[in-house]
């Protein structure tokens, strides 16, 4: 049972427009969300994150939303560039619990110019 | 500025070989992590520890076993290498527990 889930595996977007990549998850205990970003051969790196307390957090170009009635967050990323071109991965977890982060299966992100 | 390392990077076995995969962290980290990465399927986690001499299973922990026996390293082992244990292995660490892990490049391994 999948508990975060990332529905779009790829998704292209012309460079300087805006990226918009979505998460859902099932676990009500969840209470912090994380963005993680990939490439190829490499360990994935963290790129922003929210608490269940906020509906927002912004850095830089990158922007987390975070909806917890539908149990839903996004993030975007604007102005899109091409070192944007990664695999991004959702991640959760509940406050106290050092068991690790539960992470979605990803989304390709694929700039183009 | 090492910050995680595996070794090794790349390793073939044949099934019912085993092998050890070494985590070393230079950042005083308290907890480390084993997670796999298998096509389409994410991250998984393996095993974990919160500390010098803990372990703990993670999501998938089956045909697989921890150490930390010292905290900047974080050992894990396969038995028997089983073909279903062909994967990326990345070994990740953090402080206190904020979410933000600081992840190896990883280490592919593949079982024939």
């Amino acid at each position: 049972d999948q508990q975060v889930k990332q529905n779009s595996p790829s998704l292209s977007v012309q460079e300087g427009r805006i990226s918009i990549l979505n998460c859902d998850y099932t676990n009500s205990m969840f209470d912090y969300f994380l963005w993680y970003k990939k490439y190829p051969a490499e360990g994935p790196t963290f790129l922003i994150s929210i608490s269940s307390i906020k509906d927002k957090n912004e850095d830089g170009r990158f922007t987390v939303f975070l909806n917890k009635s539908a149990k839903h967050l996004s993030l975007h990323i604007v102005p899109s560039q091409p070192g944007d071109s990664a695999v991004y991965f959702c991640a959760a977890f509940s406050g106290g619990g050092a068991d690790g982060l539960t992470f979605g299966k990803g989304t390709h992100l694929i700039i183009q110019p | 500025n090492a910050g995680v390392t595996q070794t090794p990077k790349f390793r073939v076995l044949k099934t019912g070989q085993s092998m050890t995969l070494l985590c070393a962290q230079d950042m005083n980290h308290e907890y480390m992590y084993w997670y796999r990465q298998d096509p389409g399927m994410g991250l998984r986690l393996i095993h974990y520890s919160v500390g010098e001499g803990t372990t703990a299973k993670g999501e998938v922990p089956d045909g697989y076993n921890v150490s930390r026996l010292k905290k900047q390293n974080f050992l894990l082992g396969l038995e028997s290498a089983a073909p279903s244990q062909t994967s990326v292995y990345f070994c990740a660490s953090s402080q206190g527990y904020t979410g933000e892990l600081f992840f190896g490049e990883g280490s592919r391994l593949t079982v024939l």
